[in-house]
């Protein structure tokens, strides 16, 4: 079975502070994302990374940037945090194969206060 | 624009009584279909892919259908534990490797 893992499920942060949500999975996948999921909106795509050192800016990508160091591992990173990015944060990564699915991780739910 | 929509929004089942959901897409080139389960404070959970168009995917009382412009998830005889919001989801060509969600549609059974 694939395994997503985020380090934290429960964050509380305060606005303006540099946090770093961190993501990995075990399955050798090319492709991983960060996602942000609010009611009423559903999941929104932030940005993706197709291999190492590669990234590709998602639907709402501003007020975030990525870092994919190693292809296991992919970060999320909030520069200044703000309330408005208070969420749940979810990580997903998928094989190279045609129309092979998301495997996602528990989410982090983040606060910003 | 590609576009996915889930209805109902929220549905309340009993025990037992069978409905459907609903999934319709607008996209300019389907790749795959994807359905997922997501329980609370949880993250989505894989269910089935379908490809094209007549294809049918079935996984305990779940079975997913897709024709050209919609897909269905049918729940036969619902029970309490399938409480859950259900996902729908889509990879179209020009989209690369991201899929398109829908805003789910959360579903309540009650005994």
């Amino acid at each position: 079975d694939v395994k997503v893992t985020q380090s934290s499920r429960y964050l509380v942060k305060r606005t303006g502070e540099k946090v770093f949500l961190e993501c990995v999975q075990d399955m050798d996948h090319e492709n991983m994302f960060w996602y942000r999921q609010d009611p009423g909106l559903g999941l929104r795509l932030i940005y993706f990374s197709y291999d190492v050192k590669m990234k590709e800016k998602g639907d709402i990508p501003e007020g975030y940037s990525v870092s994919r160091e190693k292809k296991e591992r992919f970060s999320l990173i909030l520069e200044s945090a703000s309330t408005n990015q208070t969420s749940m944060y979810l990580c997903a990564s998928r094989g190279r194969g045609r129309a092979s699915p998301l495997h996602f991780g528990n989410g982090t739910r983040l606060t910003v206060t | 624009e590609d576009q996915v929509t889930q209805s109902p929004e929220a549905l309340r089942l009993q025990e037992g009584e069978s409905s459907s959901l609903n999934c319709s897409y607008t996209v300019s080139g389907l790749r795959g279909l994807f359905w997922y389960r997501q329980d609370p404070g949880k993250g989505p959970e894989f269910l089935f892919t379908l490809y094209s168009a007549g294809e049918e995917k079935e996984k305990e009382r779940l079975k997913a259908t897709l024709t050209k412009k919609e897909s269905f998830l049918h729940i036969t005889a619902p029970k309490p534990e399938d409480s859950a919001t259900y996902l729908c989801a889509v990879q179209v060509v020009q989209a690369g490797t991201a899929l398109i969600f829908g805003k789910g549609t959360t579903l309540s059974v009650s005994s």
